[in-house]
Order: structure tokens, then C-alpha cells, then sequence
């Protein structure tokens, strides 16, 4: 009875290769957000989505973007890898009307 | 800029040694001040939310309050499944339902 999954869990590459996120939540919420990590914990926002449509799109490189197929998926792709990107990447969603973040189990990505 | 600092970076308690974890805080507004607990390697598990100055909320052995400017995470004799890091996040009027968080507390409880 996952709520918020996210795929996969470790991601290890090369600089330059191009790959994907995918995060389903099956809460029934309709709001859901991409948030990188950095090695020293620091959680910052990158993109929102509410019922497929952007909403927040923080300063980040134009080399990731999301997709919302339908309101309990968000995908997260990354083109041209670079060594920054190196992060955990959690996905969270909100229910409407809701105040709450229910976050996912992250993944980590390594750029080699 | 909504801006979040917490402290002490790290924490280092003896069970029982209960103590405090402070968040400071500036926001357009505040619509919520949010604490979650990280566990290594797993996402953050919300504890805790506050509206305005004066609320408190307890859950077992923690305890958050909130003034105008900071809010602290209080832990009372705390156990060594305390250990985890203690994140705080404010979201405000302004960013449709965008939380911006801290960097945390470390917090180790040592039998």
C-alpha cells in the first residue's frame, strides 16, 4: 500500500547520458512536486504540477523536464548529465485543499 | 525570499538528555511552518504543523511551538530512535503550496 513510489531507487551513469524519473502516488492527490537534495540535505524545490498542469517552475536548467501524464504520475527527465546533478531527487504530493507534503522514497542519482 | 535557517547543524544527545532544535524563519506571510523527521537513505515523514504564534503540538516525546520569527522542536528525553535529521520548512501566501525548507538538524541520541 505504497503512497507515494518513485523509480528507480539508484541511478548511476555517465556524464551526458540522458535518463528518467517516474513517480506514481496513489493517494488520489492532485498536486505533486519534484525536489533535488544536495549532499548536505538541502531540499529545494524544482518543478509542481496540479492535475497535470505546471504550476511551479523553479531556476533550473532546461536540460530536465517533467511530465504529468495523468494526475497520480510525474516523470522527471534529464538530458546531457552533467556531475551537479548528482542528488537525491524526492518526489511529493499534496492533497487538494490540503496542507501536507507526503514525500516519496527518493532516488538516488550518481553522474559519473 | 522565503528563507529557513536551522540549528544547531548537529545534535548530539545521551538518552533521556531532552533539548531543543530552532528554526528561524522570514516569509511573505505565513501560511504554515511544517517539521518533518529524514531518516538516512528515506524521504522525509511529516511530524508536525503550525499556523501561528503560540500554537503547539506534541507527539510522544516532541513537542513544536511557534512565535512570529522561530519555532523550535522540543525533545524530551529523548531515545535512541530519536536519531534521525529534523527538518523544517515554511511555506507562504506567495508560490502556489511551495515549501521552502531548512538544512536541518542532525540530531544522535547515544544509549
Amino acid at each position: 500500500d505504497t503512497a507515494v513510489s518513485q523509480t528507480p531507487k539508484y541511478l548511476v551513469t555517465q556524464m551526458g547520458n540522458d535518463k528518467s524519473i517516474k513517480c506514481e502516488q496513489n493517494l488520489g492527490h492532485d498536486t505533486m512536486y519534484w525536489y533535488k537534495q544536495d549532499s548536505k540535505k538541502f531540499l529545494k524545490i524544482m518543478f509542481s504540477y496540479n492535475n497535470k498542469e505546471l504550476i511551479i517552475n523553479e531556476t533550473v536548467p532546461n536540460r530536465f523536464s517533467p511530465k504529468s501524464p495523468d494526475k497520480a504520475h510525474l516523470n522527471l527527465h534529464i538530458n546531457s548529465l552533467e556531475l551537479g546533478d548528482s542528488a537525491v531527487y524526492f518526489c511529493a504530493s499534496i492533497p487538494k485543499g490540503g496542507e501536507t507534503q507526503y514525500f516519496g522514497p527518493g532516488t538516488r542519482l550518481l553522474v559519473l | 525570499e522565503d528563507q529557513v535557517t536551522q540549528s544547531p547543524e548537529a545534535l548530539r544527545l545521551q538518552e533521556g538528555e531532552s533539548s531543543s532544535l530552532n528554526c528561524s524563519y522570514t516569509v511573505s506571510g505565513l501560511r504554515g511552518l511544517f517539521w518533518y523527521r529524514q531518516d538516512p537513505g528515506k524521504g522525509p515523514e511529516f511530524l508536525f504543523t503550525l499556523y501561528s504564534a503560540g500554537e503547539e503540538k506534541e507527539k510522544e516525546r516532541l513537542k513544536a511551538t511557534l512565535t512570529k520569527k522561530e519555532s523550535f522542536l522540543h525533545i524530551t528525553a529523548p531515545k535512541p530512535e530519536d536519531s534521525a535529521t529534523y527538518l523544517c520548512a515554511v511555506r507562504g501566501y506567495t508560490g502556489f503550496q511551495k515549501l521552502v525548507f531548512g538544512t536541518g538538524t542532525r540530531l544522535l541520541v547515544s544509549p
